[in-house]
Formats: C-alpha cells, sequence, structure tokens
C-alpha cells in the first residue's frame, strides 16, 4: 500500500463546478497536512494547510479525518485558472510524502 | 528576499557523464530535499538532509549522491550508474519542526543525449 494515495484523475469539469479530492495516508503518526498545486514543469505551491477542525479560503475547503486516515480539497464554482495537478503532501514521522497528484481541467 | 534557487533550469547529460544539480537556500532551513518528478507521475523522494554533514536515502536514491557540508546547499550528483536519468528535479527546504511548510525551487529538466 502506497503511503499517500490520491484520487487517480484526471477531473474534467465545467466552470463553475464544484468538485472534490480526497487523499489517504497509512501512517497514523503523520503530524501535518497540505495541499499544493502544480501547473505543468513548475513548482508545486502551497494552496493550504489542513487543519484537524477543517478550514477554508474562498472557494478552497480543506478537511482533516484523522480517524479515518484521510483529507479532502473542495473546490467551489471552479475557474478555468484553477485547471492544475493538485497533490496531496502528509508530514510524516521521518519525512514529507507526497501522493501521485490528481489532474484537474476546468473547461469553459 | 529568501529563497531556494535551483540551476541550472535546462541540463543534458551524455552517456556516462556524472552531473551535479545546483540547490541553494537562505531561508535558514535546517531540512533540505531532493525529489525526481516523470511526466504524469508525483514527486518521488532521492534524498533528504535534515542538519549539516547528515543526509537519508529516500526511496529512489540509486544513482545519485548527496552533500551537505553547508546548510545553504544540497548539491545532487546524477551518476553514469543512474540509467535513466530524464526526468524534472525539484530541490525543497523547510524548518524542522512538526508544521513544517516545504518552499520549491523552480526544478531543473534533466535530459540525456
Amino acid at each position: 500500500r502506497k503511503e499517500v494515495e490520491q484520487d487517480p484523475g484526471p477531473f474534467n469539469v465545467p466552470e463553475g463546478a464544484t468538485v472534490a479530492f480526497n487523499c489517504t495516508y497509512s501512517n497514523s503518526a503523520s503530524q501535518s497536512f497540505f495541499w499544493y498545486r502544480q501547473d505543468c514543469r513548475k513548482e508545486p505551491k502551497l494552496l493550504m494547510s489542513v487543519y484537524s477542525s477543517g478550514n477554508e479560503d474562498g472557494r478552497f475547503t480543506a478537511q482533516l479525518n484523522r480517524a479515518s486516515q484521510y483529507i479532502s480539497l473542495l473546490i467551489r464554482d471552479s475557474k478555468l485558472s484553477d485547471s492544475a495537478t493538485y497533490l496531496c503532501v502528509v508530514n510524516m514521522p521521518d519525512d514529507m510524502r507526497f501522493g501521485a497528484g490528481t489532474r484537474l481541467t476546468v473547461k469553459p | 528576499d529568501g529563497g531556494i534557487t535551483q540551476s541550472p533550469k535546462y541540463l543534458f547529460r551524455k552517456e556516462g557523464q556524472n552531473v551535479t544539480l545546483s540547490c541553494e537556500q537562505n531561508l535558514n532551513h535546517d531540512a533540505m530535499y531532493w525529489y525526481r518528478q516523470d511526466p504524469g507521475q508525483g514527486l518521488r523522494l532521492i534524498y533528504y538532509s535534515q542538519i549539516v554533514n547528515d543526509f537519508q536515502k529516500g526511496d529512489i536514491a540509486e544513482g545519485y549522491s548527496v552533500s551537505r557540508e553547508k546548510k545553504e546547499s544540497f548539491p545532487l550528483t546524477v551518476t553514469s550508474a543512474q540509467k535513466n536519468p530524464t526526468a524534472f528535479y525539484l530541490c525543497a527546504s523547510s524548518l524542522r519542526g512538526t508544521n513544517e511548510k516545504l518552499f520549491f525551487g523552480s526544478g531543473t529538466q534533466l535530459s540525456v543525449l
């Protein structure tokens, strides 16, 4: 089993749609969690941290479920500019682990 | 401005040649990482270092070597033993702690001639 697994995607959605990604992790001792966004052949950039209480930043909502060991990212009212690959990142006791990423394409 | 700098942006390697990718940060971060990304794939950890003069192998360390002689610098050498080196290489750094965020360099695209 992979340490961090994401929805395989790709997700192709129309503008204005709501889309959700999930990510599961295997190590229950994991301490912190993040969503990064990566555009083609660019470095990943931090989108948001994920807290136990859930957190929201504009159209983006992230949630953590420690009991089931998964995190989620919800994007509302999707824009063309949201098209990218979304990476789930888990801070495990020894190092950071990345999911394989989920590709999102928002179409007009 | 503080940040993390990778160079070169593009690098070409001949058969049997070793090449070194540079990574420098002025963020005063203790931890530094090297990742490899293949087309359509996620990031895979090559090596990481939590402190100067110490580093650990990641998942795909074979054919690579690193050094950490200074806190600011974590160069990666792709040796001739790495038979499939073509990939996008990303260096990152973070503060040590329980809520680290990774800061990335802009990446190096390595190709084989």
